[in-house]
């Protein structure tokens, strides 16, 4: 089945360094979905990219998804700590695919912002 | 707040037990998922309904089993637990059935905590 890999498992940095994640996936995806989670919270949907090649900007925010739509980045310009927390991609199924609207979780990246 | 609420936050119980979570989708949303969260697995995704009927199914166990209801609330259904099924339970919810190629963001609940001892 599909299976999405996600590196690094942990990142510490310091405020004001840059961070970035990587998503990767065993098959073509149909789209991919960024969510974040507070250390004791729930996910929260941050975007989602659709098109191949795509870039998409919030804030200090930038997430890629690549060529082939088999990989996707998140870069975190100058980190804050509010930044804290796991970052995990999702991926959607793609148009062969029957299970609608099921994502494929990385295993996230935990960011830790030393003040 | 996502909308989404989970009852209860907190459950304690044995093993061999079993236990019902509760999850109610935000207002006018159709699909539920399950996921699983452990420490070692990251989000499991275990199934999915929409108004009612089963779309998708993750690695869910045979113990465990979940249905929609008309009201569009949710329960999952643990049974004969066991120490491993410790973990946060999710709930999602999205506002329609996902077509081939096209998914739609999901607006997760607080969680269940489950502790099996």
């Amino acid at each position: 089945g599909q299976q999405v890999m996600q590196i690094p498992q942990y990142q510490h940095v310091q405020e004001g360094e840059d961070f970035t994640t990587y998503c990767n996936s065993s098959t073509t995806l149909s789209n991919i979905q960024w969510y974040k989670q507070r250390p004791g919270g729930h996910p929260v949907f941050l975007i989602q990219l659709v098109k191949s090649g795509e870039v998409k900007k919030q804030k200090r925010l930038t997430f890629q998804f690549g060529e082939a739509k088999k990989n996707s980045s998140l870069h975190i310009t100058a980190t804050q700590t509010t930044d804290v927390g796991t970052y995990f991609c999702a991926g959607g199924p793609n148009a062969g695919g029957t299970s609608y609207g099921k994502l494929t979780f990385g295993q996230g990246t935990i960011l830790t912002v030393h003040p | 707040d996502s909308g989404v609420t989970q009852t209860p936050k907190h459950l304690i119980t044995a093993t061999g037990q079993r236990v019902t979570l509760r999850c109610s989708p935000r207002s006018g949303d159709l699909s539920v998922y399950w996921y699983q969260q452990s420490l070692d697995q990251g989000l499991q995704f275990l199934i999915q309904y929409y108004n009612g009927e089963e779309r998708a199914k993750g690695n869910i166990l045979e113990r465990f089993s979940a249905q929609q209801f008309p009201d569009l609330h949710s329960e999952l259904n643990l049974s004969s637990l066991e120490l491993g099924d410790s973990a946060l339970y999710f709930c999602a919810s999205s506002a329609t059935l996902a077509f081939p190629g096209r998914t739609y963001e999901q607006y997760f609940g607080p969680g269940t905590r489950l502790t099996v001892t």
